[in-house]
């Protein structure tokens, strides 16, 4: 069965720095999300993608976040200068349509920020 | 704004019987409710979906999912528990789609599901 694949599992980096997380979606997919979730908190909402632009984003996408799907199967998320408050797991997920689809998630990357 | 609300923080539950847990949800128009479950280590895996139809809905693993709109309310229930069901499971909701609206997903906080032997 096809799946989100995401790496790496595990990040740790220090304030200030930048990070790529990398998210490999179902190979059929057109449209792709990123989502975190702060230990002990809600799944959150980051940015929706399609056709090579941000289609949806959320007050936490500001202007250090952005994403990218440099070739035909990855689909990244970077953080320009890390905040210790961005640590968290960080989810991508994918659908083929929008509409009523079901979006599938990857495992997740856990980013620690020192 | 959307919300959902999983008003357990954890459920626990003997292995053969019954286990319900539960979601509230807030939204304008027609929901659109999913249930995810994370086990350790992996991603959220989709477990079902109501869109319309059916206020029950069935989905992997024998789960089962209740939508009743006057109470607001999406409970996930399973007839008879098994130990490997035990994990983290939420709910989630967006509006139905309609033109340019939000595709966003906003979930719940979760509720451990712990089911003892």
């Amino acid at each position: 069965e096809p799946e989100v694949t995401q790496t790496p599992s595990h990040q740790v980096t220090q304030m200030g720095q930048e990070v790529i997380l990398r998210c490999v979606p179902i190979s059929n997919h057109l449209y792709f999300y990123w989502y975190r979730q702060i230990l002990g908190q809600k799944v959150e909402f980051l940015v929706s993608f399609y056709n090579n632009e941000i289609s949806e984003k959320s007050e936490i996408f500001d202007d250090q976040f952005s994403v990218e799907r440099p070739d035909g199967s990855n689909f990244t998320l970077k953080i320009r200068s890390t905040k210790l408050e961005d640590s968290a797991m960080y989810f991508c997920a994918s659908t083929l349509l929008q509409g009523t689809d079901t979006q599938y998630f990857g495992p997740g990357t856990r980013l620690t920020v020192l | 704004a959307q919300s959902v609300a999983q008003p357990e923080d954890q459920v626990n539950v003997a292995e053969g019987n019954p286990l319900t847990v539960k979601c509230t949800y807030s939204v304008s128009g027609n929901p659109y409710l999913f249930w995810y479950v994370q086990y350790p280590n992996r991603g959220l895996q989709f477990l079902l979906k109501y869109i319309t139809g059916d206020n029950l809905v069935k989905g992997s693993y024998g789960f089962e999912a209740e939508f009743n709109k006057s109470q607001t309310s999406f409970h996930l229930k399973k007839p008879s528990a098994l130990v490997s069901d035990s994990a983290l499971y939420f709910c989630a909701v967006r509006p139905l789609p309609s033109g340019a609206g939000s595709y966003q997903l906003t979930f719940g906080k979760g509720t451990k599901l712990s089911v003892i032997p």
